[in-house]
């Protein structure tokens, strides 16, 4: 049973908009949070992360958001740019030694 | 760069044949993971390691086999590969502390399987 849902497959944005990236959880013992990006051919690789005892994080046009009563996450990514296409994944970090869960995953495409 | 190298990247057997695929590391990291990539399911944990000979299952290892012998190289072995198992397969190795565990992973560039 998926502990980490990306309940939207796809997000079409066009350039210069904010593209909104949404993660819902299950399990109240995940204790970090994390985005990676994915284009075709190559491994994951990591974006951004919060911590459960925060509730936001930014890092340049990246910020990510924790809302932990409604067991939520989101990445807004402003001003979105055509290079921002990609597959983004996002992950929960569970108790044991580090291992994470990820979504299905969100294909962004951003259009000029 | 992270130092993780996947071989070999692109494999095409049959169904029933043994199948190992490697991961090696340059950079001496504790933990280290074996994913796999399926449309519609994202990345899920087949098997991991947190130190030399200590390794554990994750949500899909029926199927799969792993070792590690040395710190560098985590192994994962398909015993009789079967179509289910054709997909993408990423290592991971993690960054992190001994107590909380990893934080940050960094992927390989993945090795496609193709069972027919």
């Amino acid at each position: 049973d998926q502990q980490v849902k990306q309940n939207s497959p796809s997000l079409s944005v066009q350039e210069g908009r904010i593209s909104i990236l949404n993660c819902d959880y299950t399990n109240s013992m995940f204790d970090y949070f994390l985005w990676y990006k994915k284009y075709p051919a190559e491994g994951p690789t990591f974006l951004i992360s919060i911590s459960s005892i925060k509730d936001k994080n930014e890092d340049g046009r990246f910020t990510v958001f924790l809302n932990k009563s409604a067991k939520h996450l989101s990445l807004h990514i402003v001003p979105s740019q055509p290079g921002d296409s990609a597959v983004y994944f996002c992950a929960a970090r569970g108790s044991t030694l580090g291992r994470l869960y990820f979504g299905r995953g969100t294909q962004l495409t951003v259009w000029p | 760069d992270a130092g993780i190298t996947q071989s070999p990247r692109h494999k095409v057997t049959e169904t029933g044949t043994p199948v190992t695929l490697r991961c090696h590391q340059t950079e001496n990291h504790r933990y280290m993971y074996w994913y796999r990539q399926d449309p519609g399911h994202g990345l899920r944990l087949i098997h991991y390691s947190y130190g030399v000979k200590d390794t554990d299952k994750g949500e899909v290892s029926d199927g799969y086999s792993v070792s590690r012998s040395k710190t560098e190289d985590f192994l994962l072995t398909l015993e009789s590969a079967t179509s289910s198992q054709t997909s993408v397969y990423f290592c991971a190795i993690g960054l992190g502390d001994n107590y909380s565990g990893a934080n940050v992973l960094t992927f390989g560039a993945g090795s496609r399987l193709t069972v027919l």
